[in-house]
């Protein structure tokens, strides 16, 4: 599975949205990109995920570039319970429950 | 729909014991799949059961072993405990059909 990067940290204000980077750029042409954040003490949580087109449900908006490379999951409005670590992830649809979690993005909302 | 349930939710144990964790899936779902978290290490996969079948595992050692049940309920068991152990186990479930997990709460293990 094609390794992610994202940055290690990021604070956003309440209210506002949240823009979370991550590259991808040895991603194959078969891997989705999956997010999941996890909340402290909780399970991870999954948010979306993507192939190539944008994608956008209740949490949250997925944005993949047209290369694929690279992708931003946007939280529209964040409150103070999106405060979480935010994994990206890319896999195939035979991952068989194996993913690679990294270290994420440690994202802050501030009041 | 009830979530994915893990039991116990704590547990503290000696070195040398052996531990066994149960998971019951999302009603309807057949894979399950479990992960050992530390802080040092992360997130990381141990191993996948879909309809009573380990289809993947992880890079751990003999000692963790797992087995599902004709209704999808798992276990997970670690023989032989020792101190690198402990950490959050979680549980996640799905269809089997994509990689959308719906994890659970975990269990918190210690080894004394």
């Amino acid at each position: 599975d094609a390794k992610t990067t994202q940055p290690t940290s990021m604070d956003c204000a309440e209210g506002r949205a949240a823009n979370l980077p991550c590259n991808h750029s040895t991603i194959s042409g078969n891997e989705y990109v999956y997010w999941y954040r996890q909340i402290h003490s909780q399970g991870p949580q999954y948010i979306i995920h993507g192939l190539k087109n944008n994608e956008t449900n209740e949490m949250a908006s997925l944005i993949i570039t047209e290369d694929r490379k690279s992708s931003t999951l946007i939280l529209p409005h964040a409150t103070l319970r999106d405060t979480a670590v935010y994994y990206c992830i890319a896999a195939t649809t035979d991952s068989w429950g194996k993913l690679q979690f990294g270290a994420g993005t440690q994202v802050v909302v501030t009041p | 729909k009830a979530g994915v349930t893990q039991t116990p939710r704590y547990l503290i144990k000696t070195r040398g014991q052996q531990v066994t964790l149960s998971c019951s899936p999302i009603s309807g779902h057949r894979s399950v799949s479990w992960y050992q978290q530390t802080p040092g290490q992360g997130l990381q996969f141990l191993f996948e059961y879909f309809s009573e079948t380990q289809r993947n595992k992880g890079n751990f050692p003999g000692r963790f072993s797992g087995r599902q049940f004709s209704n999808s309920r798992s276990e997970m068991n670690v023989s032989t405990l020792e101190l690198g152990d402990s950490a959050l186990y979680l549980c996640a479930s799905s269809p089997g059909d994509s990689e959308k997990l719906f994890f659970g709460s975990g269990t918190q293990l210690s080894v004394l």
